[in-house]
């Protein structure tokens, strides 16, 4: 899960392994999910996203795990490059009152860095 | 082509100052979002605009001013600047403001308080 303190949590891999980057959320009715991934300098940009009604969908090298019981959220990342250091977030949505628009919750982040 | 594009990327400016922060988008989208990004790179939503209408209004203060001229635009002014000001702005758009649609975001400003 996710650490609480002053400092980004950090997850150091090395080329080529997998990595593993995890999210607890809060809200127990949050029906839609999504990571995004920030590079340095750079605004964040989608990644993979999955719903409520899933535990499980897969991208291209990437896998997220939905454990609604736990209200936990996970990214897999195969095979990780160096191009994947960044940091990642997980956010999660739920609906609001009507004509209220959608609110995208980010968690804290975690930041991957790959090591060649 | 930048699809959310953000003028100036970065800021430094006094406190007390006044200063402003453009967006653009053209993507088509209807909706657009201004977030704050903490120096512990927390992201947390300030305004969103559909259709130049204000949707969300988050606990900001009303030193902080969004102004849509239209729906591809989104500038964000902000008046008698404070060092707690200092973070990176982010512009964001999407299609209609959806809960389950993506995000796409601009590039940001880093704003320096001195």
């Amino acid at each position: 899960g996710e650490s609480v303190g002053l400092h980004l949590p950090t997850l150091s891999v090395q080329e080529g392994d997998n990595s593993i980057i995890n999210c607890a959320y809060s809200n127990s009715a949050s029906d839609y999910f999504i990571w995004y991934k920030q590079e340095s300098g750079k605004g964040p940009q989608f990644i993979i996203d999955i719903r409520s009604n899933m535990d499980k969908r897969q991208g291209q090298r990437v896998t997220v795990l939905l454990n609604k019981t736990v209200k936990h959220l996970s990214l897999q990342i195969a095979a990780t490059q160096p191009g994947d250091s960044a940091v990642y977030f997980c956010a999660e949505t739920y609906h609001l009152i009507y004509n209220q628009g959608g609110k995208l919750i980010f968690g804290q982040g975690t930041e991957l860095s790959v090591k060649p | 082509d930048t699809a959310v594009s953000q003028t100036p990327k970065y800021l430094v400016t006094q406190m007390g100052n006044d200063k402003s922060i453009k967006c653009e988008q053209n993507l088509g989208h209807d909706t657009m979002y201004w977030y704050k990004q903490d120096s512990k790179k927390f992201l947390k939503i300030m305004f969103s605009y559909n259709n130049k209408e204000l949707i969300i209004n988050e606990t900001v203060p009303n030193r902080f001013s969004p102004k849509s001229p239209d729906k591809a635009h989104l500038n964000l002014h902000i008046n008698s600047l404070e060092l707690g000001d200092s973070a990176v702005y982010f512009c964001a758009s999407s299609w209609t403001g959806a809960t389950n649609e993506k995000l796409f975001f601009g590039s940001g400003t880093q704003l320096s308080v001195l």
